[in-house]
């Protein structure tokens, strides 16, 4: 039972490059959920998709692009990375939102560097 | 809007002594309020949800948390910390018909002997 896998764990990228952060989750939830993590500032949630082929912004989407043509799939990719982008990557699932009290399960995230 | 605050960013306990770790929560209408715990190169773990059930919720790992509506509060306990709670603490709130969730900044937990 593999529950929810991230790919790469550790990057390290130059500035401009392109880089996509893959996750993959073996439970068929509905939801699935990109965060960044930086020091004083939590969880900040990147972008979130509904269901295959829907997915919508969140806190800090600019930067940022996602794509969702299989429910277990969910990569995050870095069109042209910048160092501003250098930080820890979380992708986490959840079962429909209908029972908004549905916890989310996580990753274990990817350190990604941007030099 | 929902936001979180966790008051102290870093908190230090001995081992055996209580630990209390706080949250305070914004928001225009009933949250659900989490906790979730971070160990070193892990993803995050949740330890418990409040879900209206009940205003005293009991988690994993002896942990439990109380949620007061007239505090704005949802702050984090356990009577006696062990070694092995070293760890960083999210509080983290959504509200009915969201779909996203507000993590708070965190809080670590440091245990010593």
């Amino acid at each position: 039972d593999a529950g929810i896998t991230q790919s790469p764990r550790y990057k390290i990228t130059e500035t401009g490059r392109q880089v996509t952060l893959m996750c993959h989750q073996t439970w068929s939830h509905s939801y699935m959920f990109w965060y960044r993590q930086d020091l004083g500032h939590g969880l900040r949630l990147i972008y979130y998709s509904a269901a295959a082929d829907i997915t919508d912004k969140g806190e800090v989407p600019d930067g940022y692009v996602v794509s969702r043509s299989k429910t277990e799939n969910f990569p995050l990719t870095l069109e042209s990375a910048t160092r501003s982008q250098t930080s820890v990557y979380f992708c986490a699932s959840s079962e429909s939102m209908g029972r908004e009290w549905n916890e989310q399960y996580f990753g274990p995230g990817t350190r990604l560097t941007v030099t | 809007a929902q936001s979180v605050t966790q008051l102290g960013s870093h908190v230090s306990v001995s081992e055996g002594a209580l630990v209390l770790l706080r949250c305070n929560y914004s928001s225009s209408v009933p949250p659900y309020l989490f906790w979730y715990v971070q160990y070193p190169n892990q993803g995050l773990q949740l330890l418990l949800k409040y879900t209206s059930a009940a205003t005293l919720v009991k988690g994993i790992n002896g942990f439990e948390a109380e949620f007061k509506k007239s505090e704005t509060s949802f702050h984090l306990t356990k009577p006696s910390a062990h070694m092995s709670d070293a760890a960083e603490y999210f509080c983290a709130v959504r509200r009915q018909g969201d779909n996203d969730m507000r993590f708070g900044a965190g809080t670590r937990l440091t245990v010593k002997p």
